[in-house]
């Protein structure tokens, strides 16, 4: 079974809509990440979250937001969605006991979300 | 402002050869560097990091260098084979920023 999983892995919703994003992880890590990944412009961080009662914004949280539920779920979701954010969605996890201090991350499979 | 730029949208290289794929920063405070590979359908995994404190950390086929006075960093595939084909993106850390930074992305494909 994958380590973090992600749901659903296809959507297509139209404008005005709510929608929420799920993620699941097995990997026991207490740090999650959500990131969009566009053409041209790489993965860019949406939201991360250290602990339960940890949220942060990343550089494009504008239009987002997020739940922390338990250790292992990290939701997102977009309360009014638009086209442009149209995207592709990952969820991340880290370790914060990776020793060597990387911040190595390990991805879900993704969610293809259309706006339309 | 785009911190970490990979500006090579694309690259094409023949089976076997040596694969070169180059990014560079702009954060002096970057002290911790991957690369991750991502196919279709699937996210990215973790392939290769390297700290500051060295210039160059190799696995196998692969070899990433660090040149820190030019915030340059670059990865080598030697020898390049079909399986490598897929999209590469540098990231980077910084010192208890604990979070990665990712470039655009540089898509490769292997041709026999």
């Amino acid at each position: 079974d994958a380590d973090v999983t992600q749901t659903p892995r296809n959507r297509i919703t139209k404008t005005g809509k709510r929608i929420m994003l799920e993620c699941s992880q097995t990997k026991g890590h207490d740090r999650m990440y959500w990131y969009r990944q566009d053409p041209g412009l790489g993965l860019r961080l949406i939201y991360y979250s250290f602990d339960v009662k940890d949220i942060n914004k990343g550089e494009i949280s504008d239009g987002y937001s997020v739940s922390r539920q338990a250790q292992a779920k990290f939701s997102l979701s977009l309360e009014s969605a638009i086209p442009n954010q149209t995207a592709l969605y990952f969820c991340a996890t880290s370790d914060r006991r990776d020793r060597r201090g990387s911040y190595e991350q390990y991805f879900g499979p993704g969610t293809r979300l259309t706006v339309t | 402002d785009q911190q970490v730029k990979q500006n090579s949208p694309s690259l094409s290289v023949q089976e076997g050869r040596i694969s070169i794929l180059n990014c560079d920063y702009t954060n002096s405070m970057f002290d911790y560097f991957l690369w991750y590979k991502k196919y279709p359908a699937e996210g990215p995994t973790f392939l290769i990091s390297i700290s500051s404190i060295k210039d160059k950390n190799e696995d196998g086929r692969f070899t990433v260098f660090l040149n820190k006075s030019a915030k340059h960093l670059s990865l080598h595939i030697v020898p390049s084979q079909p399986g490598d084909s897929a999209v590469y993106f540098c990231a980077a850390s910084a010192a208890g920023a604990q979070k990665l930074v990712f470039g655009q992305g540089t898509r490769l494909t292997i041709n026999p």
